[in-house]
């Protein structure tokens, strides 16, 4: 497709278990986010990826989430041992290139629930 | 702390008039600004950006203006329509950075 494509779209999963999610951005964008959406809240960043530069993790919570971007396409978020505060919308978004007048581009989120 | 506020959790609008929604933040290090739209289960869409050497942009129906002295900006719908119903975000980043601080948004309802 056209747009910032992410999967799956829901996940429910129990407390301590490990989730991945994954983000297939625009084809050409060399720039890729990650933020998530606590309910109520805006956006918070949480990691960038730019090329083959070293990813931007300044945003990550905690020792338990990590990013990786494949080929410098794909990237997938994992969380591991999932707690009931992890539960948010998880955005992902391009950009052709990590200038300033270059608009982000989201996907629809990945709902995730920590039961 | 939250770098860049929206004060008003809603709005509510008449069609065809003009709606603002407003966006303060703290920050004085950012020098861009975004607002972003977002429906229902859909991820956000851009609107308009401003760079801070202008106070002024405009595109079509939506125009948004920047006071850097008050450290505000406030976009502009006239005429608003019922699709302008959504929630909006406004966002910003400083130089030499590319990730966005984001307000908690305003949900903007248009009344027909």
């Amino acid at each position: 497709g056209a747009g910032v494509s992410q999967s799956p779209s829901n996940k429910v999963t129990e407390k301590g278990k490990d989730v991945e999610l994954r983000c297939d951005p625009i084809s050409g964008h060399t720039a890729l986010y990650w933020y998530r959406q606590s309910l109520g809240q805006g956006l918070e960043f949480l990691i960038y990826f730019q090329g083959n530069s070293a990813p931007d993790k300044s945003g990550l919570p905690s020792d338990r989430f990590s990013a990786e971007r494949t080929g410098g396409s794909v990237s997938t978020l994992t969380i591991q041992r999932t707690q009931q505060e992890d539960s948010a919308v998880y955005l992902c978004a391009s950009s052709r290139s990590a200038g300033r007048g270059q608009p982000q581009h989201f996907g629809d989120g990945t709902r995730l629930s920590i039961l | 702390d939250q770098q860049v506020k929206q004060n008003s959790p809603s709005l509510s609008v008449q069609e065809g008039r003009i709606s603002i929604l407003n966006c303060d933040y703290t920050n004085s290090m950012f020098d861009y600004f975004l607002w972003y739209k977002k429906y229902p289960a859909e991820g956000p869409t851009f609107l308009i950006s401003i760079s801070s050497i202008k106070d002024k942009n405009e595109d079509g129906r939506f125009t948004v203006f920047l006071n850097k002295s008050a450290k505000h900006l406030s976009l502009h719908i006239v005429p608003s329509q019922p699709g302008d119903s959504a929630v909006y975000f406004c966002a910003a980043s400083e130089e030499g950075a590319q990730k966005l601080v984001f307000g908690q948004g305003t949900r903007l309802t248009i009344n027909p």
